[in-house]
Formats: C-alpha cells, structure tokens, sequence
C-alpha cells in the first residue's frame, strides 16, 4: 500500500530564507507527483506536477524535483517571504487515485 | 474560470441527521472525488467516480455513500451522521494536470 510521507511537519524560517521541503513514498509506481498549497480554512491549490518521466519543474521561486528510484520528491522555495506561509502537501497519482502526505506547515517570519 | 463548487462552507447537524453534501464541477471531467481531511491524519478518500453512475470506494467509505446522477455533480451522504465525521470535507474532479479542489466543507456534528 502506498504511503506518502512529509517532513518536517512544521517550519519557522525568517524572511528571504531558501527552504526545502521533503515528501517520501513507498511505491515507485507512481503516474505523477503534484505539489499543493493550502492556506488555513481552503481548498487545495496546484503549484507543480511532475510526470514521472520528469526529474523536476520550476515555476517562479518553486522548483519541484522527483527521483523516482529512490521515492523521494523535494520542493524548494528560493527568497522565502510572509506570502509563502501556508501548508504544504505533496500527493502521487496512483491509476485513478491521488495519495497525499500530511503535509508540511510552513511559517515565514517578517 | 474553471471551478469546482461545494454548497455549504460551514455546515452543523446532529448526530443521527442525514446530510447531504454537494459538489459541482464546470470542467467535464470523468472523475470526481471527496477526501476528508483531519490534523494529523491528512486527507483520505472516501470515495471517487469515474463515470456517471460508478462509483468506488475509497479508503475511508463506512458510513458514507455517494450518487453521481449528472456528470457535473457528485453528491456525498452521510446516512446517519455520528460526531467522529466532525471534519473538512473536500470535493476535487481530476484533469490533465491534477485534481483541481473545491473551497471545502467543515462539518461539525453535535
């Protein structure tokens, strides 16, 4: 069975920080992974999908990275600021379904 | 703009009630999904469809059903609903670039 794992489970940083956020998974039998940000109270909103016959995306200050092999996925945010505080989740595609970790709870510090 | 639409953003029943919870896409997607989601425990599927009238379940489906009359709508149903389905509940319908979430129900139930 499939499980997605993310640590840590909470960051502080101060503002203009480069972080680097982990996700795991167990099953290399994925179809993609998907990056999400959540904002208290809200839905989920996309930031990046990686196929899996990609190695990373960039979009902005976020780079996405996949190795497959290994069940690892990093997502790295450049120049940190107060916006970026949110929740962060990555998920796996498996056929129909979409697995996703616990999420990382980020807090940028003015 | 594409969207997903819950019906209710806040919603409280009591135990024992039937509650309905709805959930539109403008998309024409295939597949729709509900996920509940709880701290410390991420979100988790209850159910998903992937065609008008089918349906399967998910992880989490006991004490649920879902109906999928209209491929635009995929209504989930709490048949007799108990304080430990206190929860945000979230609906997403799948694309090619990933599940796109509606804002979310949180359902309290006393």
């Amino acid at each position: 069975k499939q499980e997605v794992t993310q640590i840590p489970a909470a960051l502080s940083v101060p503002e203009g920080e480069n972080l680097v956020l982990n996700c795991s998974f167990t099953d290399s039998a994925i179809y993609n992974l998907q990056w999400f940000r959540q904002d208290p109270g809200k839905g989920l909103t996309s930031l990046l999908l990686i196929q899996s016959s990609q190695r990373e995306q960039t979009s902005g200050r976020l780079n996405a990275s996949l190795d497959k092999s290994s069940g690892r996925s990093t997502l790295y945010i450049a120049a940190s600021q107060p916006g970026d505080s949110a929740t962060y989740l990555c998920a796996v595609r498996m056929a129909y379904k979409y697995i996703f970790g616990t999420g990382t709870r980020l807090k940028v510090l003015a | 703009d594409v969207k997903v639409t819950q019906s209710s953003r806040y919603l409280v029943k009591r135990t024992g009630e039937k509650v309905f919870l709805e959930c539109v896409q403008d998309m024409d997607h295939e597949n729709m999904f509900w996920y509940r989601q709880d701290p410390g425990l991420g979100l988790r599927l209850i159910y998903f469809s992937y065609d008008v009238k089918m349906k399967e379940k998910g992880d989490i489906p006991e004490g649920y059903s879902v109906s999928r009359e209209k491929k635009e709508r995929f209504s989930l149903i709490l048949e007799s609903a108990s304080t430990n389905q206190t929860s945000m509940y979230l609906c997403a319908s799948s694309s090619s670039v990933g599940p796109i979430f509606g804002p979310g129900t949180r359902l309290t139930v006393l």
